[in-house]
């Protein structure tokens, strides 16, 4: 049990929508991050908000959004879908912005986008 | 680019036998080499950790090697059982606000 609950577990959407994925980390977790696991690859960072700010981005455009908010809950925002955004979304979720202390994944958003 | 390869991709152990899963890194900034265990359907679930300043880490049937002048670290699985049967993460960061980075994962299959 890692404290890190994520929603919704499985969703479908269509080309050109917009989807919006939520996550609820263990209180005093500060910083959450989201990463884009596609079928058989490792995960890939998206973002990480420490205390409501992003501060930090991977390789992904600007229609992928997100917020964190004071209650240690935050959301993915993705516009536009396309096929490729097919994949497992996780939250991870840890104590403070300094490496090193365990970072906690929920069970992931399985998104299909047809 | 990438910055953690992990081999093999896929590995096939007898019960009772020793997993090895072996990954290398480029940027010599990271200090925190963590593994991460998945089952079909799961997100990743830590299983140990490693940081550059020891060169072994052993915890239950899990020994994590390290060697920092090769800039490679291992995975060792003692007496396999097929519970353990799942995709295994490598991953890497460092001191500050850098994210993980992973390896593309190895699948494990431990047969009776």
């Amino acid at each position: 049990e890692t404290g890190v609950t994520q929603s919704p577990t499985h969703l479908i959407k269509t080309r050109g929508q917009q989807v919006t994925l939520r996550c609820s980390s263990q209180s005093g977790h500060n910083t959450v991050s989201w990463y884009q696991q596609a079928l058989g690859q490792g995960p890939q960072f998206i973002f990480q908000y420490y205390r409501e700010e992003e501060n930090g981005r991977g390789n992904f455009p600007p229609r992928f959004s997100g917020l964190q908010f004071p209650n240690y809950s935050s959301e993915l925002n993705v516009n536009a879908l396309e096929l490729d955004d097919s994949a497992l979304y996780l939250c991870a979720s840890k104590r403070d912005s300094s490496s090193g202390n365990t970072i906690y994944f929920g069970e992931g958003s399985w998104l299909t986008v047809v | 680019q990438q910055q953690v390869k992990q081999s093999p991709q896929s590995l096939i152990v007898q019960k009772g036998g020793i997993s090895i899963i072996n990954c290398a890194y480029e940027n010599t900034a990271f200090d925190y080499f963590p593994w991460y265990q998945q089952f079909p359907g799961k997100g990743p679930a830590l299983l140990i950790a490693i940081r550059p300043d020891v060169s072994e880490k052993k915890e239950g049937r899990f020994t994590i090697s390290f060697n920092k002048s090769a800039k490679q670290f291992s995975l060792h699985i003692m007496d396999s059982q097929p519970g353990d049967s799942a995709t295994y993460f490598c991953a890497a960061t460092s001191t500050g606000n850098t994210p993980l980075v992973f390896g593309k994962g190895t699948r494990l299959s431990v047969i009776a």
